[in-house]
């Protein structure tokens, strides 16, 4: 699977946007870039996913490089229950399946 | 919003004993999946279910695992024989086609193995 690296931890201040980097310099030309979150006590979350353009949801935006080796998660206006671990994935179809590798991901802090 | 959803919540089991863990997916959802989460670790893939059989498992998912889709809408986890190490949050997950779609996953079930 290809891998991913994210920063431990970040920190906002509520209302204010928050950039998410990921790199994934061994990215494959067909692996989709996919980024979950996991708010306290709660199961893993979709929040958006691309392949080489960006890509904007009511949640957030993706901004995927040129080269694809990185990506930014965008939350335009942080707010207190964005508080979570943000998990970048890079997703390699096998046989119609597709599971998701969960690495340690950013834990974002929001301030009030 | 449909959604994923998992029972029970909590359950305690003594060591040696057999647990099912259930899940009712997304209605029109064709792929299922198992994860789990020990305290303060990552999340695991366990399995993969597509047209009644696994599509894939991990090295976790040993003989004492086994999953089951018995009606059209329920999914189980079988865990034969528990383990103290088997103790965990349990994640069920669904997706309405398997390629590159989102994964809807369930609150869990936290497992206590005693």
């Amino acid at each position: 699977d290809a891998k991913t690296t994210q920063p431990n931890s970040m920190e906002s201040n509520e209302e204010e946007p928050v950039h998410l980097p990921c790199n994934h310099s061994t990215i494959s030309g067909t692996d989709y870039i996919h980024w979950y979150r996991q708010l306290p006590s709660q199961g893993p979350e979709y929040v958006i996913h691309g392949l080489t353009s960006n890509v904007n949801n009511r949640m957030a935006s993706l901004a995927i490089a040129e080269d694809r080796k990185s990506s930014t998660l965008i939350l335009h206006r942080a707010t207190l229950r964005d508080a979570a671990v943000y998990y970048c994935i890079l997703t390699a179809l096998q046989g119609g399946s597709e599971k998701l590798v969960f690495g340690k991901g950013t834990k974002l802090t929001v301030n009030p | 919003e449909p959604e994923v959803t998992q029972t029970p919540s909590h359950q305690v089991t003594q060591m040696g004993q057999e647990v099912i863990l259930r899940c009712v997916p997304i209605s029109n959802h064709l792929y299922f999946y198992w994860y789990r989460q020990i305290l303060g670790q990552k999340v695991e893939f366990l399995v993969s279910f597509y047209n009644n059989e696994i599509s894939e498992k991990s090295e976790i998912f040993d003989d004492q695992f086994s999953v089951e889709r018995p009606d059209g809408s329920n999914f189980t986890l079988k865990i034969r024989s528990t383990k103290l190490e088997d103790s965990a949050m349990y994640f069920c997950a669904s997706t309405r086609q398997g390629a590159n779609q989102p994964q809807h996953f369930g609150d869990g079930t936290r497992l206590s193995i005693l």
